[in-house]
């Protein structure tokens, strides 16, 4: 009954491809995230999804595109990847930020993505 | 915006000796600091947190400390056992808004047996 799970957890493809990572979290939390960390383990936000809508969008490139079918899920999406895409991302989930007492962020265990 | 520095970026203490980690933050506004562990292959688990009307926070081994006038806050581990070994993130936000959490560059620590 893992909390936040992740899809796959290895993903190594070619340049330009196109590929997506998965998300789903089974605690009832109202927000979701993705995160970016490259290989010098800095953690960067990437998006956030609070009942399926965008409320944090960073300076990422157009090519991720994030998408929220239900509020338990959040997928994240690449075109054209680059090689500079190589990182470990991280979907995280935490209740819903109005709530003072529900700010921890629960991770999931990540997807490593390699683009030779 | 907000940004979060941590120091020392790796860190090598003997088993049962102290482990301290500093973090500075520049947004005023900021008033909730968790801290993060990253187990090896794992995703990062909260650890402990403070909020900003509260000095100082202690939880078995570990403690946090908050100085909201010189926006720096710590971690503090006593007595460090080999499970200890992981990297640390510090972070900051303001929980009153859609924020976002700003997470400091991490700190290696390792437990030497």
């Amino acid at each position: 009954d893992t909390a936040v799970s992740q899809t796959p957890k290895y993903l190594v493809t070619q340049m330009g491809n196109d590929k997506s990572i998965k998300c789903e979290q089974n605690l009832g939390h109202d927000t979701m995230y993705w995160y970016k960390q490259d290989s010098k383990k800095f953690l960067k936000i990437m998006f956030s999804y609070n009942n399926k809508e965008l409320i944090i969008n960073e300076t990422v490139p157009n090519r991720f595109s994030p998408k929220s079918p239900d509020k338990a899920h959040l997928n994240l999406h690449i075109n054209s990847l680059e090689l500079g895409d190589s990182a470990v991302y991280f979907c995280a989930s935490s209740q819903d930020e109005s709530l003072p007492l529900y700010n921890e962020q629960f991770f999931g265990p990540g997807t490593r993505l390699t683009v030779l | 915006g907000e940004n979060v520095e941590q120091h020392p970026s790796t860190l090598s203490v003997q088993e049962g000796d102290s482990a301290v980690i500093k973090c500075t933050y520049s947004d005023s506004a900021s008033n909730y600091f968790p801290w993060y562990k990253q187990e090896l292959g794992k995703g990062p688990q909260l650890i402990i947190d403070i909020r900003s009307n509260v000095g100082e926070k202690k939880d078995q081994r570990i403690a946090v400390t908050l100085n909201k006038t010189a926006k720096h806050f710590s971690l503090h581990i006593t007595e460090t056992q080999p499970e200890d070994s992981a990297v640390y993130f510090c972070a900051a936000s303001m929980y009153s808004s859609a924020s976002k959490i700003i997470f400091g560059s991490g700190t290696r620590l390792s437990i030497r047996p």
